[in-house]
């Protein structure tokens, strides 16, 4: 059975960082690419990047670059988000989601709130 | 960025009727790489259609998409109590990945 557990996130101020992870089992992970999308309060859905299986390619959505960082550990099966310079924009639920183009299963979602 | 526009915002049907959605991009998707999703309230989002045409794996055959180049739809016949929910579309066929806003399904 696949399964995408997410942890990390939290309460955080403006400014802040969080580094959130999701641990993935039940499918061969170093050979999946892998995603971050996330979800505003009441809000749609909004990718947030993107890496290959390897680790080797990273895709950030404008709106994270130079804030967020995806990366991936294939010897620990998990996939990692580091955001910094977090603001109250970026307060939303963070999906892992396996693939990099569409997500064909999701973990159940981690909240990240930015606020003093 | 290809922005996608869906339709109705709302749709309030009985369970057994045909729900059709509707999901406009603002420039052709290539090769149809467009996507469909279902979200329950408090639920992560569940992939229903890939290529704008595939039914993912353990998706009923109620649930069907269709439409190239900027058109697109998701039909769902004989509607299931479970079925009501929110539906994005999401196109994969040019960076930045990018989804519609969703149409609710409601009960009607």
């Amino acid at each position: 059975e696949v399964q995408l557990v997410e942890s990390g996130g939290g309460l955080v101020q403006p400014g802040g960082s969080l580094r959130l992870s999701c641990a993935a089992s039940g499918f061969t992970f170093s050979s999946s690419p892998m995603c971050w999308v996330r979800q505003a309060p009441g809000k749609g859905l909004a990718w947030v990047a993107s890496i290959s299986a390897s680790g080797g390619s990273t895709y950030h959505a404008d709106s994270v670059k130079g804030r967020f960082t995806i990366s991936r550990d294939n010897s620990k099966n998990t996939l990692y988000l580091q955001m910094n310079s977090l603001t109250a924009g970026d307060t939303a639920v963070y999906y892992c989601a396996k693939g990099n183009t569409f997500g064909d299963f999701w973990g159940q979602g981690v909240l990240v709130t930015v606020s003093s | 960025e290809i922005v996608l526009t869906q339709s109705p915002g709302i749709l309030s049907l009985s369970p057994g009727e045909r729900a059709t959605l509707s999901c406009r991009a603002s420039q052709s998707v290539s090769s149809n790489y467009l996507a469909w999703y279902q979200q329950r309230p408090g639920q992560a989002p569940r992939l229903l259609i890939y290529g704008a045409s595939s039914r993912a794996t353990g998706i009923p055959d109620r649930f069907s998409g269709s439409g190239s180049g900027t058109d697109f739809t998701l039909t769902i016949n004989r509607l299931e109590p479970e079925d009501f929910a929110v539906f994005y579309c999401q196109q994969y066929g040019s960076s930045p990945l990018t989804f519609g806003g969703g149409t609710k399904v409601e009960i009607k």
